[in-house]
């Protein structure tokens, strides 16, 4: 199976900064078939980038996905209150699908 | 708008089975479109996928949970559901239902916390 390494574990930054966050793949992701979700204490993940770079509905275009093969970034492009969370890597181009163990994006 | 909601026992005994059910509404399981599938979180700790099927009844399952998994659906009441047999402490989690649309999942219910003690 795919095992994804994200990178930092943690990232403490302020409102208003740019927070990038990694995600790499053992192996390459066919396709480009690679997610992210953020999920907030207590609720599901949201998706919020889907085929590495594409924005879900409704997602704001502060969030931006970009990579392929085996390296992957997710950027916030100014951070506000509310992406203050946990975001998730995943990819769905082999089987099983898999997720990264996650990057806490926290307050400084 | 389409919601999931997942149900079952929230204590399940060592070496029983767990037994969860995804009650899907504001949309028809019965669509070629989608899977439905279940992952889970145990407390402070990542996703895992556990295995998806779509209405017509093909499965897939992760491999490392394949001889304790069981996935099935009933379209007539737009239901889905899942069984983990020989569950341990290490099956605690919160179990969330789901919906893959073109392979990405798209739509999460709220998820239920499944505590195995004795």
């Amino acid at each position: 199976e795919i095992v994804l390494t994200q990178s930092p574990g943690t990232l403490s930054l302020s409102p208003g900064e740019r927070a990038t966050l990694s995600c790499r793949a053992s192996q390459s992701v066919s396709s480009s078939y690679l997610a992210w979700y953020q999920q907030k204490p207590g609720q599901a993940p949201r998706l919020l980038i889907y085929g590495a770079s594409s924005r879900a509905t409704g997602i704001p275009d502060r969030f931006s996905g970009s990579g392929s093969g085996t390296d992957f970034t997710l950027t916030i492009s100014r951070l506000e209150p509310e992406d203050f969370a946990v975001y998730y890597c995943q990819q769905y181009g082999s089987s099983p699908e898999t997720f990264g163990q996650g990057t806490k994006v926290e307050i400084k | 708008q389409l919601q999931l909601q997942e149900s079952g026992p929230g204590l399940v005994k060592p070496s029983e089975t767990l037994s969860l059910t995804c009650t899907v509404s504001g949309g028809s399981i019965s669509s070629s479109s989608y899977y439905w599938g279940w992952i889970r979180q145990p407390p402070g700790k990542g996703l895992e996928w556990i295995g998806s099927i779509i209405y017509s009844g093909s499965t897939f399952y992760n491999p490392s949970l394949m001889s304790r998994v069981t996935i099935s659906v009933d379209t007539s009441k737009n239901q889905f559901s899942l069984k983990l047999s020989s569950v341990t402490a290490a099956d605690t989690a919160v179990y969330y239902c789901a919906r893959k649309n073109t392979m990405i999942v798209d739509y999460w219910g709220q998820g239920t916390l499944v505590t195995v003690s004795s």
